[in-house]
């Protein structure tokens, strides 16, 4: 059965830090693993990585895949308190017919 | 561009009502996906359908789940009779599908709530 499992599943950190959240998977046929961010409403898309070593970038946010260890890192820069949210970490498979196993999720707040 | 919509927004019903929850995906979109996300839980997939056709019910939790898509535009999510432990935010979100193109875009969400 596919997993993903992220960690840590909390984070309490000071605006301006810099977090890195982490997302492991066991999936057959690995086709993309894509990142999520979930404030109080939906999920909304950041990231989709499908290629290892290439890192996707967008503002202080990146994020990076290495399908040889079977993992994913989130990086966060120069935190603001508006980055506080749930960050989802899902992956999809080419068995699974654009079906996405998500994980736990991983609980930021940022403290002014 | 609208993007997935869903209604109603919060629903606030008594067990043993009937529960409809309805949902809008993005035009051209071939795939729509009804999740179910509680604090224990977490995001849980329900049902996915493509090209109206349902995929994989395999998360629907028991027969008073159900789910139809009578055309590419709409979709329900039906729960009959319902219970306080499907209170929980339920979650539409469609994708393009072909090509590749995993990104799937959520719904604002139903709050639903069964006393």
């Amino acid at each position: 059965e596919d997993k993903v499992v992220q960690s840590p599943l909390s984070l309490v950190v000071h605006e301006g830090d810099t977090v890195t959240l982490n997302c492991s998977y066991e999936v057959t046929n690995f086709r993309s693993l894509l990142w999520y961010k979930q404030e109080k409403k939906a999920p909304t898309f950041l990231f989709m990585l499908t290629s290892s070593g290439i890192e996707k970038k967008s503002g202080r946010l990146s994020s990076i895949l290495d399908k040889k260890e079977l993992f994913s890192i989130l990086n966060i820069t120069a935190t603001q308190t508006g980055d506080s949210a749930v960050y989802l970490c899902a992956v999809c498979s080419r068995k699974g017919a654009q079906k996405l196993v998500f994980g736990q999720g991983t609980r930021l707040t940022i403290n002014p | 561009d609208a993007g997935v919509i869903q209604s109603p927004r919060h629903e606030v019903t008594e067990m043993g009502q009937e529960v409809t929850l309805r949902c809008k995906p993005i035009s051209g979109h071939d795939y729509l996906f009804w999740y179910r996300q509680t604090m224990m839980r977490g995001l849980e997939l329900l049902i996915y359908f493509n090209n109206n056709v349902p995929i994989d019910d395999s998360g629907m939790p028991e027969d008073r789940f159900s789910a139809k898509m009578p055309n590419a535009s709409f979709s329900t999510l039906k729960i009959q009779p319902s219970e306080p432990r499907d209170s929980a935010v339920y979650f539409c979100a469609s994708s393009l599908g072909s090509g590749g193109a995993d990104t799937q875009y959520f719904g604002p969400g139903t709050r639903l709530t069964v006393l």
